[in-house]
């Protein structure tokens, strides 16, 4: 299974964007990327996923690099309800899902 | 459309004693999977169900099983439990889950979780 690396957490200002890097070196060809959020005393809530180009929804942007071992997530203006724990996770089809402790994002207003 | 929904929200219970969590998937959902989440770090896959079947297991005791219902719903049992089995356990529902044609695509849309002291 893949291994991620995230940062433990991060500041940023309101209303400024925040870009949240992943390592993860041992992916394979076929894993998707996926990020996932979770804010105070809820379940996680999904993001964004990706294979190889980037990708931009409502929510985020994701930023794979060439060689697929890092990406990053972007949020393009924080607000104070984007303050949460994101989590990188590579998914693929064997069904053991390894999460890693992801990022504490902090937005000071 | 309602959302995951779990049962119990809150639950006490002592070593040795036996545990049932309940989780109603999202309407359409064929796909349960239940996760561990100790306090300050990330989820802990347990178990995955599609269609009634185990698709995947996680690194958990014999003490921990699940079965899904007809109605895609799921239940989750812990038997003699442990002080470090107090965790909110997480249901999240999906189309297909990982194994199917989807597969990594897939999205899992979580529950708010119960959470579970052991005393």
């Amino acid at each position: 299974d893949a291994k991620t690396t995230q940062p433990n957490s991060m500041e940023s200002n309101e209303e400024e964007p925040v870009h949240l890097p992943c390592n993860h070196s041992t992916i394979s060809g076929t894993d998707y990327i996926h990020w996932y959020r979770q804010l105070p005393s809820q379940g996680p809530e999904y993001v964004i996923h990706g294979l190889t180009s980037n990708v931009n929804n409502r929510m985020a942007s994701l930023a794979i690099a060439e060689d697929r071992k890092s990406s990053t997530l972007i949020l393009h203006r924080a607000t104070l309800r984007d303050a949460a724990v994101y989590y990188c996770i590579p998914m693929d089809s064997n069904y053991q899902l390894i999460w890693g402790a992801g990022t504490k994002l902090i937005i000071k207003p | 459309d309602a959302g995951v929904t779990q049962s119990p929200t809150h639950l006490i219970k002592t070593r040795g004693q036996q545990v049932t969590l309940r989780c109603s998937p999202i309407s359409g959902h064929k796909s349960v999977s239940w996760y561990q989440q100790v306090l300050g770090q990330g989820p802990q896959f347990i178990f995955q169900y599609y269609e009634k079947e185990e698709r995947g297991r996680g690194n958990f005791p014999d003490r921990f099983s699940a079965r899904q219902f007809p109605n895609y719903s799921s239940e989750l049992n812990v038997n003699a439990l442990l002080l470090g089995d107090s965790a909110l356990y997480l249901c999240a529902s999906s189309l297909e889950g990982f194994g199917g044609s989807i597969g990594g695509t897939d999205t899992q849309y979580f529950g708010p979780g119960t959470r579970l002291t052991v005393l």
